[in-house]
This record gives structure tokens, sequence and C-alpha cells, in this order.
């Protein structure tokens, strides 16, 4: 059971798009819709910020999307604000395990 | 609100047995799974196991051999053990409320350390 892969950093400007990419296999990422994305701010507990691959929690802002394709789930954070940075997590489903996480993505606002 | 907390000692010797317990206020620990998750410094997280309320366990594959988990209902408690510490151990440990397939409540986490 590996971890899944996600970039080590994305950055972008106030007001821009980023996107984080998250592959794993077909026992993971690709076998099933139970992808889910946190965020954890230096010395906090993680935060669900999506689930289900596209689903948002009740008061996570609308700024904050996923999607999935094949083996690969991405989080969309739209319209990007000083307080998105952060590190980020993907986790799946993997089966009997039962899960997997991310690498981890750490998103920076310039 | 759901809160979570964990406690147990913050420094473990080598070989020794890591002991956390979470405690769960502001809800039933009844009819949920509760996951004990790790995350080196620097590191990422890692899923070590979850426990439902009737005892049912599963556990990371990768530590299956030393980790053992149980549950107090009376209590609202969860605990985790794992055993034959090493340095690679030393984390912060995190319990979360595990909703398959999601972890929606987190506590703070807590330090253990691995040394002599």
């Amino acid at each position: 059971q590996s971890a899944l892969t996600q970039p080590r950093s994305v950055s972008g400007s106030p007001g821009q798009s980023v996107t984080i990419s998250c592959t794993g296999t077909s026992s993971d990422v690709g076998g099933y819709n139970y992808v889910s994305w946190y965020q954890q701010h230096p010395g906090k507990a993680p935060k669900l910020m999506i689930y289900d691959v596209s689903k948002r929690p009740s008061g996570v802002p609308d700024r904050f999307s996923g999607s999935k394709s094949g083996n690969t789930a991405s989080l969309t954070i739209s319209g990007l604000q000083a307080e998105d940075e952060a590190d980020y997590y993907c986790c799946s489903y993997a089966g009997s395990s039962p899960y997997v996480f991310g690498t981890g993505t750490k998103v920076t606002v310039l | 609100q759901v809160q979570l907390q964990e406690s147990g000692p913050g420094l473990v010797k080598p070989s020794e047995t890591l002991s956390l317990t979470c405690t769960v206020s502001g809800g039933s620990i009844s009819s949920y799974y509760w996951s004990w998750i790790r995350q080196p410094a620097g590191k990422g997280l890692e899923w070590i196991g979850r426990i439902y309320t009737s005892g049912s366990t599963n556990y990371n594959p990768s530590l299956k051999s030393r980790v053992t988990m149980s549950v107090d209902t009376s209590k609202n408690q969860f605990s985790l053990k794992l055993s034959s510490v090493t340095a690679a151990d030393t984390a912060v440990y995190y319990c979360a409320r595990d909703r398959r397939w999601l972890f929606d409540y987190w506590g703070q986490g807590t330090l253990v350390t691995v040394s002599s």
C-alpha cells in the first residue's frame, strides 16, 4: 500500500486558481469514489475540505472543489486567499486496508 | 460539537509499548468508527488503524503486527497500543472520527517521542 502521489508544492497569487493532483492506482483512487482532501495549517490538526471526490462539508467555502479522472483526483482552489496557504493531503479508500494518504502538497500564496 | 482529546505519555523508551487514549466529548462514541493517524515531524499523514464501537478493527498492514486498539464505550474512549517502538515511531498522533470514508473530527494531536 504505497502513498498517493502529490506535487510537493504549488503556488499562486491572490485571486488565482491552483490545482493539486493526487495520483494513485485502480486499487484506490481509480477504483472508488471515496477521495477526501484535508487542509493542515502549521501546528494544527487536519481539516476536512472535500469528501466523496467532490462534496463539500458544511462551512467549507465553495472556492474549494474536487474532481477525479481515472486514477488521479484533483483539488482546485479558486480565488486563492492568504488563509488558503497550508499543506493539503488527499486520502482514498483502498479496500481492505482501508485508507491511504497522499504525500502532501504545500500551497503558497505569493 | 464533537471534540476529541488524545492523552498519554509524551516519551517512550525504545522497544517499549506506546499507549494513547482518545476521549470523545460532545457526542456518543457509539455507532461510529474511530481512527488513529500519525505524522512524523515535517512528513505526511499515515493511517494506523480504526476500531468500531463493537470492537471490530482494521489495521494498516505495515503496522498490523505491532498495533492493538480497544474501545470503552462507558467512558467514551478508545485506545491505541503500539509495541516494540523505535525512533521511527516518533510522531504526532491524532485520533479522528471515521465516517466511512472520511475523517470529520480530529483531536489536536499529541507528540510522542521515542528515546532512551
